[in-house]
Formats: structure tokens, sequence, C-alpha cells
């Protein structure tokens, strides 16, 4: 089984300052990685697939990258609205099973 | 308009079972596979289970393996997901998530959730 491991927990941050979020997977899963936002009481939102695609309507102060096993989600300047839990996820063609990453929270300094 | 709407949770004993609905509409539901994931209260996500656009496939996590199956209906543009033998720890919120039209791989479109509580 897949393992994402995210990374920090919780990111202290102000308004207008640059958050880079971490994700690393236990082996390879190609690109197949997406990053979700959630905020509380809220379904999670879709924000990048195949590890750098910004899903239709998202900011593009949204952006992802990948090295290898390692991904990123970077928000280029926080917007009062960004502060939120962030998911990465991974899936493959067999198992089918989907993983999720323990989060990072995204606070207001 | 395009969206999921779950159905069918609530509070249930130890030990019973529950039906879950996700009613889909504004796409078209037989082209995709769906899933269900669930959130404990105040922790992540876990995926539960998937079945393919046309239902014949399905797989489940080894938490809910055995106990809970998921279902479809394509004319009447349904999810289900019985579950069974069910558990303190199966307390969550359960949403429905649509595979996404950039990468199937990916959840592009998901329901509001529905709560089950397993408690005596």
């Amino acid at each position: 089984e897949i393992v994402l491991t995210q990374s920090p927990a919780t990111l202290s941050l102000s308004p207008g300052e640059r958050a880079t979020l971490s994700c690393r997977a236990s082996q390879s899963v190609s690109s197949d990685l997406a990053w979700y936002q959630q905020k509380p009481g809220q379904a999670p939102r879709l924000l990048i697939y195949d590890a750098s695609n910004r899903a239709p309507g998202i900011s593009a102060r949204f952006s992802g990258s990948e090295s290898g096993t390692d991904f990123t989600l970077t928000i280029s300047s926080l917007e009062p609205e960004d502060f939120a839990v962030y998911y990465c996820q991974q899936r493959r063609n067999w198992p089918p099973g989907a993983t999720f990453g323990g989060g990072t929270k995204v606070e207001i300094k | 308009q395009v969206q999921l709407v779950e159905s069918g949770g609530g509070v249930v004993q130890p030990g019973r079972s529950l039906r879950l609905s996700c009613a889909a509409s504004g796409f078209t539901f037989s082209n995709y596979g769906m899933h269900w994931v669930r959130q404990a209260p105040g922790k992540g996500l876990e995926w539960v289970s998937v079945v393919s656009s046309a239902g014949t496939v399905t797989y489940a996590g080894d938490s809910v393996k055995g106990r809970f199956t998921i279902s479809r209906d394509n004319s009447k543009n349904t999810l289900y997901l019985q579950m069974n033998s069910l558990r303190a720890e199966d307390t969550a919120v359960y949403y429905c998530a649509k595979e996404g039209d950039g990468s199937r791989y990916s959840f592009d479109l998901w329901g509001q959730g529905t709560l089950v509580t397993v408690s005596s």
C-alpha cells in the first residue's frame, strides 16, 4: 500500500505570504497525484490533478509540482479564503483504491 | 445542476446495518466510476470503496472489506453503500465522489456528506 506523508502538519502564515505544502509518496505514483482543499463543514474541493494541472475554476495562485516521489502544492500569495486544510491523494489502476495524506492545516498567523 | 446528494445517514447501534444513497444529477452518471470516502470527526479523509462505471467491478478498503458493499443503479443515477456489522469506528461523515474528467485518478465532484453515528 502506498503511504502519503504530508508536511508540515500545520503552517502558520499571514495573508499575502507564500505557502509551500509537501506530500511524499512511499513509492512511485507516477504523476497520478491530486490536491484538495477542505474548509470546516464542507466537502473537499479538487485543486490540482495529475500533480500539476489546475482543476477548472481554480485560481492561478495555486500550483503543483513534482520531483520523483515528492510533490508540492504552492499557494503564491495567501488570500483570506485560502486558510483551510489541504490533502494530497493518489490512486492507481490496480488495486483501484485511493489513499490520502494526513493533511496540512494552513492557519492564520 | 451538476451535483451529488447523499442521504441515509443517522444514528445506529453497533452490529446493525444502514444503507447510504447518493443521487447524481447534471452529468452522465453511467460514464464514471464512483467512490465513497469517509471522514471521522476531527480526522482526515479515508477512502472506502469504488464501483466501476458499469457496476461490474467493485473494491473496498481493508477496514470495511466483507462488511460494506458498494453498488449503483445507472437507470436511477444513484450510488449506494450497504453497511453491515457497523462498529463505533465507522462513525464518520460519508461522502460520495465522482472520478474526474481530467483524470479518473482524482475526484472532481463531491456530495455534501451524510453523517453516520454508531453508538449504543
